[in-house]
């Protein structure tokens, strides 16, 4: 089955340190996105690549890195700079360019920091 | 700037009552526009989408006619169920760089 998988589902650590959420896909697609969700709140993108070994900033890229080595993977630092990091991270990718594709979501990751 | 807004929530139902989220937009050009669901504790899925004026999306009983005359998408369900309960999230995409543009969210509560 194609999709997109995040590892893991809950993810813990202490404030001060940096960790790293996973983001693979293996439905061939081009683009790949990061987002960050908060409870009552929309959705927020943190990094977007369009292509391998290029990426873009959101709006809420402070505190936050990324790299697209290969096709199928994001992965997303989340860094001890970033304030505010509990939340629930959203990994999505989309096909082509064009206003009609539509984007496809992982599971996402909860990731605590106390 | 591209922007959505959606109704506030939360709606709450009774199950087998009427369903509508209303969803505006502004935007330039011939934007495309998407509904997606988020079950509790889960990423989003794609509901329904449309991409030009007077389309119509629809998947599972829902539907939402892309009105470019109103700038609107409403998301509406003839008879909800239980199982309809989650948050709906409305987008666009006005294509120039992939981005999508999203609505805050409205969360839907049905009772049986």
């Amino acid at each position: 089955d194609g999709g997109i998988t995040q590892s893991p589902k809950y993810l813990f650590r202490k404030e001060g340190q940096n960790v790293t959420l996973s983001c693979e896909q293996n439905l061939n697609h081009d683009a790949m996105y990061w987002y960050r969700q908060d409870p009552g709140q929309g959705l927020r993108l943190i990094y977007y690549s369009q292509i391998v070994n290029d990426f873009q900033k959101g709006d809420i890229a402070e505190g936050y890195s990324v790299s697209r080595e290969k096709k199928e993977s994001f992965p997303l630092t989340v860094t001890s700079a970033q304030k505010n990091p509990t939340a629930f991270y959203l990994c999505a990718s989309s096909p082509r360019t064009g206003a009609g594709d539509e984007q496809y979501f992982g599971p996402g990751t909860r990731l605590t920091v106390t | 700037g591209n922007s959505v807004t959606q109704m506030e929530g939360p709606v709450t139902l009774s199950e087998e009552a009427f369903l509508t989220i209303n969803c505006t937009y502004t935007a330039t050009g011939y934007p495309s526009l998407f509904w997606y669901v988020q079950y509790p504790g889960e990423g989003l899925q794609l509901l329904l989408k449309a991409t030009k004026a007077d389309d119509k999306g629809s998947n599972k009983g829902f539907e939402a006619t892309y009105r470019k005359e109103t700038t609107s998408f409403h998301l509406e369900k003839g008879s909800v169920q239980v199982s309809d309960s989650a948050v709906y999230f409305c987008a666009l995409n006005a294509g120039n760089n992939r981005k999508l543009i999203w609505g805050l969210g409205t969360s839907l509560a049905v009772n049986p």
